[in-house]
C-alpha cells in the first residue's frame, strides 16, 4: 500500500477537464513539495509538475498542479487522446527519510 | 543531451545477487543527487534508494534495507545498485533517476533512464 493515496482510475472525454488527487500526510505533502509524473504505455516516467505547481519547459499549460495542506491535485484541461497514461504523485517524507509515491492513476480518454 | 542508461539486469535465482549500473552522459554526475526507482510488472512506481552528490548521505526503502547497496563513481559518470539476497518480490524494471538541481527542477526527478529488468525466479 502506497504512502500517498491516488484514485486508481480517472476518465474524461476529449476537451474535458479532469482532476487527479493525491492524499498524504504532514511529513510528506504538507511539509515538502509535490511532483507529478506521466508514464505513457511502455515508456519511462516523465516529469510533469515540480514544486507543487511548476511546469518544466515543454509541458503544456493544459497541465497544472496545486497543493493544500496534506493533499495535492493534478488538473488536465482540454483533454486529448494522447493524455492517456498513468499519472503518479511523489514527495519526500522527512520523518522517514524516504521518497514516497502515489499508487498511480490510470487516465482514460473516452 | 542528458542520457541515463541502465544495464546489468537479468534472470537470477532467489537468494542470488546482481549489480546494476547506470551510465550517465550530457551532464556532470557529481552535481546531482541520484536515485533508483523500480516498477514491478503491471504495478506502480516504488522508490528504492537515494544517494547524495558525494555519496556521503544514503537512504533506502525498508523493503531493500540491508540487502541493497547504492554507490556512485563520479569520475566514471556511473551510478550503481548492488542487490543481494534477491527475492521474487524484487522482480521489477529498475530505473535510475536524476534529482533536479536547485536552480532547475528541485525535489523532483527530472530525467529517467529506460530501465533494466530484473527477474528473480527459480
Amino acid at each position: 500500500q502506497s504512502v500517498l493515496t491516488q484514485p486508481p482510475s480517472a476518465s474524461g472525454t476529449p476537451g474535458q477537464r479532469v482532476t487527479i488527487s493525491c492524499s498524504g500526510g504532514t511529513s510528506n505533502i504538507e511539509r515538502n513539495p509535490v511532483s507529478w509524473y506521466q508514464q505513457l504505455p511502455g515508456t519511462a516516467p516523465k516529469l510533469l509538475i515540480y514544486l507543487n505547481n511548476q511546469r518544466p519547459s515543454g509541458v503544456p499549460d493544459r497541465m497544472s498542479g496545486s497543493k493544500s495542506g496534506t493533499s495535492a491535485s493534478l488538473a488536465i484541461s482540454g483533454l486529448q487522446s494522447g493524455d492517456e497514461a498513468d499519472y503518479y504523485c511523489a514527495s519526500w517524507d522527512d520523518s522517514l527519510n524516504v521518497w514516497v509515491f502515489g499508487g498511480g492513476t490510470k487516465l482514460t480518454v473516452l | 543531451e542528458v542520457q541515463l542508461v541502465e544495464s546489468g539486469g537479468g534472470l537470477v535465482q532467489p537468494g542470488g545477487s546482481l549489480r546494476l549500473s547506470c551510465a550517465v552522459s550530457g551532464f556532470t554526475l557529481m552535481s546531482y543527487e541520484m536515485n533508483w526507482v523500480r516498477q514491478a510488472p503491471g504495478k506502480g512506481l516504488e522508490w528504492v534508494s537515494y544517494i547524495s552528490h558525494t555519496g556521503s548521505t544514503i537512504y533506502y526503502a525498508d523493503s531493500v534495507k540491508g540487502r541493497f547497496t547504492i554507490s556512485r563513481d563520479n569520475a566514471k559518470n556511473s551510478l550503481y545498485l548492488q542487490m543481494n539476497s534477491l527475492r521474487a518480490e524484487d522482480t521489477a524494471l529498475y530505473y535510475c533517476a536524476r534529482q533536479g538541481g536547485p536552480s532547475e527542477y528541485p525535489l523532483s526527478y527530472d530525467y529517467w533512464g529506460q530501465g533494466t529488468l530484473v527477474t528473480v525466479s527459480s
